[in-house]
């Protein structure tokens, strides 16, 4: 069974800062995807971030950034200059054939 | 936010009552998802459909049965429910079936079992 841990329920960061959510993840297949999604209050979850695991080269999207540690089977996202927008519930998933699984989820909360 | 649309947004019922969700879905795409989300549970997925036929079946509930009349529509009928029912209900969509497809989520029914 896949099974995705985040480890952090809560995190916090200064507005303009960077932070690193941690995402561990057990599976079995050798060729899957990962994704980070990100789910504001009372607002569709999206897309932040997605990489493919047989690629070494580590995905990034503007301020969003991944450290993918394919043997450690650890996926990080980092965010860089944050802003009050990136305030969210932050979801990991697996995905390998025919099944997705999600994370518990971490709690982003950006200060001003 | 206008891509998967779901309704009702909130549902508040009995256990003895029978009601559906619906979601529809205005992209084009050919799988279509049923997620179960609850306060302190990751996010469960629960049916999957690719091109009209289901394709997954996690190990839910007979008191939940999916329909996906078409690659645009995708209910959830609901019956006889427990209170731990309760949750947020999201659908989702994507261009293929599971893999590297970015899923499109719906905004959810807040479901309230009584």
């Amino acid at each position: 069974a896949q099974t995705v841990t985040q480890s952090q329920p809560e995190m916090s960061v200064q507005e303009a800062e960077t932070v690193t959510l941690s995402c561990t993840y057990d599976t079995s297949e050798s060729d899957y995807y990962l994704f980070w999604y990100k789910q504001p209050p009372s607002r569709q979850m999206i897309l932040v971030i997605r990489q493919e695991a047989y690629k070494q080269q580590n995905a990034t999207e503007n301020r969003f950034s991944v450290n993918f540690q394919k043997a450690a089977k650890s996926f990080s996202l980092k965010i860089s200059d944050s802003q009050l927008g990136d305030a969210a519930m932050y979801f990991c998933a697996h995905n390998a054939g025919n099944m997705l699984t999600f994370g518990g989820g971490t709690r982003l909360m950006v200060k001003p | 936010e206008t891509g998967v649309t779901q309704t009702p947004r909130h549902l508040v019922m009995g256990m003895t009552n029978k009601k559906s969700l619906k979601c529809e879905q205005h992209l084009g795409h050919n799988a279509m998802y049923w997620y179960k989300q609850s306060a302190k549970k990751p996010l469960e997925l629960m049916f999957v459909y690719n091109f009209k036929e289901q394709t997954e079946n996690n190990s839910v509930p007979s008191r939940f049965s999916p329909e996906c009349p078409n690659s645009s529509h995708l209910f959830l009928h609901l019956h006889t429910l427990q209170p731990e029912d309760s949750a947020l209900y999201l659908c989702a969509s994507s261009q293929g079936g599971l893999g590297a497809y970015e899923q499109y989520f719906g905004p959810g029914t807040r479901l309230t079992v009584t």
